[in-house]
């Protein structure tokens, strides 16, 4: 039961690369999140889908974008990474908006 | 704009004492109350959650005290054991069709041997 997984784990980029992070779910939830970690800042909202097809800004969503083509999976992109995207991404999915969120284990993402 | 603040940014309590973290929220409108725990390198999990129409809710040795006058919650840890020692999360949302959570800054909890 992997409930669910974020790939990579850990990625160094350096200023102006892409990259995207893979959140993949098997609890055939329907909304899934992305969030960034910072010290001292609890976890932040970056973008969100209610379904498949759909997606929402969150509270910090600029210089990401997202797209959920499969209900299972909620992808986020960086286009040109910058240093100030230094954090532990995120990524939690259930089944409806008053559910539980479950998270993942992160994915630990430096850009130098 | 941080509508959720939590306190203190770190605590160490003794094996069996008393953890209390505290909370404070700013928009009315939030309506569910939930606490995360995480420990190093895993993501957060659910612990307990709480609703406004309810000032106090217990789950074992875990408990969220909620005074909606004051705008405030709390979580008690009973009987703290080092298997404790993480870092907790509270959070607040409104009802709506994603459940938007808003996470406190986080309390890194010690609880020593």
């Amino acid at each position: 039961n992997a409930g669910v997984t974020q790939t990579p784990k850990f990625r160094v980029l350096k200023t102006g690369q892409s990259m995207t992070l893979l959140c993949a779910q098997d609890m055939n939830h329907e909304y899934m999140y992305w969030y960034r970690q910072d010290p001292g800042m609890g976890l932040r909202l970056i973008h969100y889908s209610v379904g498949e097809g759909t997606t929402a800004k969150g509270e910090v969503p600029d210089g990401y974008n997202v797209s959920r083509l499969k209900k299972q999976n909620f992808l986020l992109g960086l286009e040109s990474a910058a240093p100030s995207q230094t954090s532990v991404y995120f990524c939690a999915s259930n089944d409806r908006g008053n559910q539980p969120q479950h998270f993942g284990d992160g994915t630990r993402l430096s850009i130098l | 704009q941080q509508q959720v603040k939590q306190s203190p940014q770190s605590l160490i309590v003794q094996k069996g004492g008393i953890s209390i973290i505290n909370c404070a929220y700013e928009n009315t409108a939030f309506d569910y109350f939930p606490w995360y725990q995480q420990f190093p390198g895993k993501g957060p999990a659910l612990l307990i959650a709480i609703r406004p129409d309810v000032s106090e809710k217990k789950e074992g040795r875990f408990t969220i005290s909620f005074n909606k006058s004051a705008k405030q919650f709390s979580l008690h840890i009973m009987d703290s054991q080092p298997g404790d020692s993480a870092t907790y999360f509270c959070a607040a949302s409104l009802t709506g069709s994603a459940r938007q959570l808003t996470f406190g800054s986080g309390t890194q909890l010690t609880v020593l041997p």
